[in-house]
């Protein structure tokens, strides 16, 4: 069946350090690969998202990485920022079923000044 | 703003009551996904509308969730006799008619059966 799989579930840094999320992936026809960053009380906001492709793909401070072999993809935050402060998720879509995004369970990120 | 857009954003409520919420998503995206999150999880897959035709819904969605979209455009979930476990984040989704594998998110609706 479809799974995701993320770690860690907490991460506290130093603002400034780099923070790493890593997650696997059950679907091998899963070729899309999306990181959301939530808010409190907001919705999740896509930030990053890569293709099956390509191994790596960067936007300023964040980077998303994928292997495909071996079922995992990771976000890389460089620099962080106390705004970078939330819960961020990794996601598949699982196209037997109209590309519902199967979600990871989480990461709460705190960057601390 | 031309974001996806939910309405309302919360929503208290007794046990039994029933509920609607609203999604309209982005202008011309032809596919929605309604998600339920709990506290301390990812969203959770309820439903997906391909234009006006409910093609999926999740076994979550019991015979009290009903959802529409009936022109196309704007979406509605409704949950008759609520209950307290139905108390949870509703968030709705849109992706595009092309390429379309990213999912754009509303802010969502918060719900509170007590």
């Amino acid at each position: 069946g479809e799974n995701v799989e993320q770690h860690p579930s907490t991460l506290s840094v130093q603002e400034g350090d780099s923070a790493v999320i890593k997650c696997t992936y059950s679907d091998s026809a899963s070729n899309y690969f999306p990181w959301y960053k939530q808010e409190l009380g907001k919705g999740p906001q896509l930030i990053i998202d890569i293709r099956s492709n390509v191994g790596e793909k960067k936007d300023q401070r964040i980077a998303v990485t994928l292997n495909k072999t071996a079922k995992h993809f990771s976000l890389h935050i460089t620099e962080t920022q106390p705004e970078d402060s939330a819960v961020y998720f990794c996601a598949a879509p699982f196209y037997n079923q109209g590309g519902k995004l199967i979600f990871g369970q989480g990461t709460e990120l705190s960057v601390k000044p | 703003d031309t974001g996806v857009s939910q309405d309302p954003r919360h929503k208290i409520t007794k046990r039994g009551q029933n509920v609607t919420f609203r999604c309209d998503p982005i202008s011309e995206h032809n596919r929605l996904y309604w998600y339920r999150q709990t506290l301390g999880q990812g969203p959770e897959f309820l439903t997906y509308f391909q234009n006006e035709a409910q093609l999926e819904k999740s076994r979550l969605l019991s015979d009290r969730f009903s959802a529409e979209r009936p022109k196309g455009s704007f979406s509605t979930l409704e949950i008759q006799r609520t209950e307290q476990g139905d108390s949870a984040m509703y968030l709705c989704a849109s992706s595009p008619r092309t390429g379309g594998d990213e999912q754009f998110f509303g802010p969502g609706t918060r719900l509170t059966v007590l």
